[in-house]
């Protein structure tokens, strides 16, 4: 069974660093969002991507975090300037324009 | 504004008895609601949605959700439980816009 994948698995950085947070949608889908999970705290959307542009984005999506699509398979989200609220794990998800969201495994963000 | 409730952070069962995890939302227009199944370390899984017709939905391993509008629920439910069954559960909500609102999440644990 097609599933989303996200690499890396833990990624640790330093305050100030730029990150990637790779992901790879399941092949035939056509919109893809990132959401992201604070420790103890609830799953939180953070942007969506249709026909190669943002059709949705959160408060919490500011300057510091970009999305790009640099192929037909990886979903790229960027975050130029880390901070430490910004530890948290953050999940991948696809859809082919249904209803239903799939998700990755997550990347476990830890900014020191 | 979009929101959804789980009042229960965790629900205790034993095995083979049926079990409830709740949910309500609060969400304008009509509602798309899903359940979302975490196991440690995994990512989200799909369990079943609700998007229109019959308010009993049958989805993954067994489990069914039951859509009430005029109790603005949507619970999820599965008539005799497994010890596999531990986890934790998210309901999510989306009115057609694309992201998801997520409730806290429930953890489930099954006692052998």
């Amino acid at each position: 069974e097609p599933e989303v994948t996200q690499t890396p698995s833990h990624q640790v950085t330093q305050m100030g660093q730029e990150v990637i947070l790779r992901c790879v949608p399941i092949s035939n889908h056509l919109y893809f969002y990132w959401y992201r999970q604070i420790l103890g705290q609830k799953v939180e959307f953070l942007v969506s991507f249709y026909n190669n542009e943002i059709s949705e984005k959160s408060e919490i999506f500011d300057d510091q975090f970009s999305v790009e699509r640099p192929d037909g398979s990886n979903f790229t989200l960027k975050i130029r300037s880390t901070k430490l609220e910004d530890s948290a794990m953050y999940f991948c998800a696809s859809k082919e324009g249904g209803y239903e969201q799939y998700f990755g495994p997550g990347t476990r963000l830890t900014v020191t | 504004a979009q929101s959804v409730a789980q009042p229960e952070d965790q629900v205790n069962v034993a095995e083979g008895n049926p079990l409830t995890v709740k949910c309500t939302y609060s969400v304008s227009g009509n509602p798309y609601l899903f359940w979302y199944v975490q196991y440690p370390n995994r990512g989200l899984q799909f369990l079943l949605k609700y998007i229109t017709g019959d308010n009993l939905v049958k989805g993954s391993y067994g489990f069914e959700a039951e859509f009430n509008k005029s109790q603005t629920s949507f619970h999820l439910k599965k008539p005799s439980a497994l010890v596999s069954d531990s986890a934790l559960y998210f309901c999510a909500g989306d009115t057609g816009f694309q992201k998801l609102v997520f409730g806290t999440g429930t953890r489930l644990l099954v006692s052998p």
